[in-house]
């Protein structure tokens, strides 16, 4: 069965320093991971999407993860952060089951950025 | 390219009324879904679509709800009668959905549905 746990629901950063948002998956099969964000009033955004090509994938802004089966881990990072980085983030999975395939979201983890 | 579009972006009604939300996918998109989100339960994949056809709608939480999609550009999503537990924002996505589910999805910006 599936399953994806965002490890922390809240995450305090100052500006310039890193980001790393935790991100773990549970998969029967080969899965598919994306990290969306959502700013305040504003629809579901992709960053980044890993598809079993490169463990290392770069997103916009400036993000990027990593995919680590042996950890099912796949964690965002962000070298610097920036004040309009603040706003929510999804780990996300998909993966095919009988009949079809299922998306599931984490519960999301909202990213403050201290001046 | 636009986006997926979502009609009325808030509406505010009264307990009883009828409530319809409107969805335009993506151009070429053969999946839709409607997602429900609030502070207390997050994202809630309600239904979704693959070539016009309801394929999932488990999350619908009751026969209160209902979704339709007539064409490949457009899906409605009512209400009927609406209660103030339905307040929330109210999300469409599309995406081309391949085998496995390798496409990301494409959100709208939402519909703020207040139920007084």
């Amino acid at each position: 069965a599936q399953s994806v746990t965002q490890l922390d629901s809240h995450v305090s950063v100052s500006e310039g320093t890193p980001v790393l948002l935790r991100c773990n998956y549970s998969s029967s099969y080969s899965p598919s991971l994306f990290w969306y964000v959502q700013h305040p009033n504003k629809g579901l955004q992709l960053l980044l999407k890993y598809t079993s090509a490169a463990t290392l994938v770069k997103g916009i802004n400036g993000f990027e993860a990593e995919f680590k089966k042996s950890e099912t881990s796949f964690h965002l990072t962000k070298p610097s952060a920036h004040m309009s980085d603040a706003a929510e983030y999804f780990c996300v999975v998909s993966d095919a089951n009988t009949g079809g395939f299922k998306t599931i979201f984490g519960a999301g983890t909202r990213l403050f950025v201290k001046a | 390219d636009a986006g997926v579009i979502q009609s009325p972006r808030h509406e505010v009604t009264e307990m009883g009324q009828e409530v319809t939300l409107r969805c335009k996918p993506i151009s070429g998109h053969n999946s839709l879904f409607w997602y429900r989100q609030t502070m207390m339960r997050g994202l809630e994949l309600l239904i979704y679509f693959n070539n016009n056809v309801p394929i999932d709608d488990s999350g619908m939480p009751e026969d209160r709800f209902s979704a339709k999609m007539p064409n490949a550009s457009f899906s409605t999503l009512k209400i009927q009668p609406s209660e103030p537990r339905d307040s929330a924002v109210y999300f469409c996505a599309s995406s081309r959905q391949g085998f496995g589910g390798n496409q990301p999805q494409h959100f709208g910006d939402g519909t703020r549905l207040s139920i007084l």
